[in-house]
């Protein structure tokens, strides 16, 4: 059972903004970074962002991400069909000592 | 090229032990801790724990203590996920991550390793 809460899913047209949350408390989100996967179908995780709104190498910055107080957000500007995927947010959850997943949003690119 | 190269897919019966594999190339396995992560078909990503390879320290994910053993022998840049006793409901796909210092989130992970449990 995850201790950060996702929308099932979201969608939108090509060159659309979509926007994902992920709502948690004190012990993850409130206090912690958070970090944002994007899962192709039958593919690997990888890495989207990081600390909150930082992109690794090779991310396009169609990508953002952000972060106020227990919740987190993660936007896709300029939607293109090859974002159609699962997306997660994570954090350390200080209670749990340990990483916790938000329950995936699945995206679709109508 | 950094990597983790998992093991691969295996089919085992309930009650069978069960031992898969994680090999880092690329880069300092001692140095990074690696994480494991289930999920189960059709599912989302669990967190099961890390282990640092360096002086093999471990946390479990309070879901995942005593149902498994993560362990990692740094002379082969090698992390291991076991089960003593299989059960249907481990049936799933198995990733290794190298987790970069830890608010930084997994930055590479392994292709997977699916295990399949049935009678």
């Amino acid at each position: 059972q995850s201790v950060l809460t996702q929308p099932p899913s979201a969608s939108g047209t090509p060159g659309q903004r979509v926007t994902i949350s992920c709502s948690g408390s004190s012990s993850n989100i409130g206090g912690n970074p958070v970090n944002w996967y994007q899962q192709l179908p039958g593919t690997a995780p990888k890495l989207l962002i990081y600390i909150n709104n930082q992109r690794p190498s090779g991310v396009p910055d169609r990508f953002s991400g952000s972060k106020s107080g227990t919740s987190a957000s993660l936007a896709i500007s300029g939607l293109q069909s090859e974002d159609e995927a699962d997306y997660y947010c994570a954090a350390w959850d200080d209670s749990l000592s340990g990483y916790v997943f938000g329950t995936g949003t699945k995206v679709t690119v109508l | 090229e950094v990597q983790l190269v998992q093991s691969g897919a295996e089919v085992k019966k309930p009650g069978e032990s069960l031992k898969i594999s994680c090999k880092g190339s690329g880069y300092s396995f001692s140095s990074y801790w690696i994480g494991w992560v289930r999920q189960m078909p059709g599912k989302g990503l669990e967190w099961m724990g890390i282990i640092f390879p360096g002086d093999s320290d471990t946390t479990y994910s309070p879901s995942f203590q005593g149902q498994v053993t993560i362990s990692a022998d740094k002379s082969i840049s090698t992390a291991y996920l076991q089960w003593s006793s299989l059960q249907a409901s481990d049936t799933a796909m198995y990733y290794c991550a190298r987790l970069i210092g830890q608010y930084n989130g997994f930055d590479i992970w392994g292709q997977g390793t699916m295990v399949t449990v049935s009678s």
